[in-house]
């Protein structure tokens, strides 16, 4: 079992409120990933960091932000939420031998 | 451009049966493979990583393989269960990129009937 958690693990928010979704891992892992996962979809990739102060943006274009000030914890924030940001957001960090461990996954619902 | 894709979208089985899904991909320099396993809600979970120099490896009742000359993938899994019932994902990760990147299958939704 992967030591990497998020939160909340459901949200419901109405537009325009600014959303932070927390995800934190115990295994030391330099490399974090924010991943974007519609139902039935592929997941795509939003954010990525190599480590601590260390930020890029994925391939999907997306308005969310993320922070890496601490090496365990990756937090992603939408300054403004929309009803188009209604999906799945999955953290995720590197592990050696190439093992990429996910968390629960956060599901979020904009109204 | 790299890609990867799965097939079947969508099967049903019988608990007991086996069956076998399928990955081709496109991603160019080739690193590993790996096959995860979604449940509804949930994050992937890692089954089995293969580098180029692999062609099959085992994790339970599931077995992949990896033909690295055709760039296909195939996973087995053996007297299916109810709880095997999940969507499950083929991702190529390239060996140009210090970061791993990755590239994602849409996945193949299995269900298990009884």
């Amino acid at each position: 079992e992967a030591d990497i958690y998020q939160t909340p693990r459901y949200l419901v928010i109405g537009t325009g409120k600014k959303i932070t979704l927390e995800c934190s891992q115990t295994m030391g892992h330099d490399k974090m990933y924010w991943y974007q996962q519609d139902p039935g979809m592929e997941l795509h990739l939003i954010h990525y960091s190599y480590g601590v102060n260390s930020t890029e943006k994925g391939d999907l274009s997306s308005e969310s932000t993320v922070s890496r000030i601490r090496t365990e914890h990756f937090p992603l924030t939408l300054e403004s939420a929309r009803p188009s940001h209604t999906s799945q957001y999955l953290c995720a960090s590197l592990g050696s031998s190439y093992e990429q461990y996910f968390g629960p996954g956060t599901r979020l619902t904009v109204t | 451009k790299n890609q990867v894709e799965q097939s079947p979208q969508s099967l049903i089985i019988l608990e007991g049966k086996n069956c076998t899904l399928q990955c081709n991909y496109t991603v160019s320099p080739f690193s590993n493979l790996r096959w995860y396993k979604q449940d509804t809600g949930r994050g992937p979970v890692s089954l089995t990583i293969m580098t180029f120099s692999e062609n099959t490896k085992s994790n339970g009742r599931y077995t992949a393989t990896l033909d690295a000359d055709t760039k296909q993938s195939s996973l087995h899994i053996t007297a299916s269960q109810l709880s095997d019932s999940a969507s499950y994902i083929c991702v190529v990760s390239d060996r140009g990129s210090t970061l791993g990147r990755l590239y994602f299958g849409r996945g193949t939704q299995l269900t298990v009937w009884p």
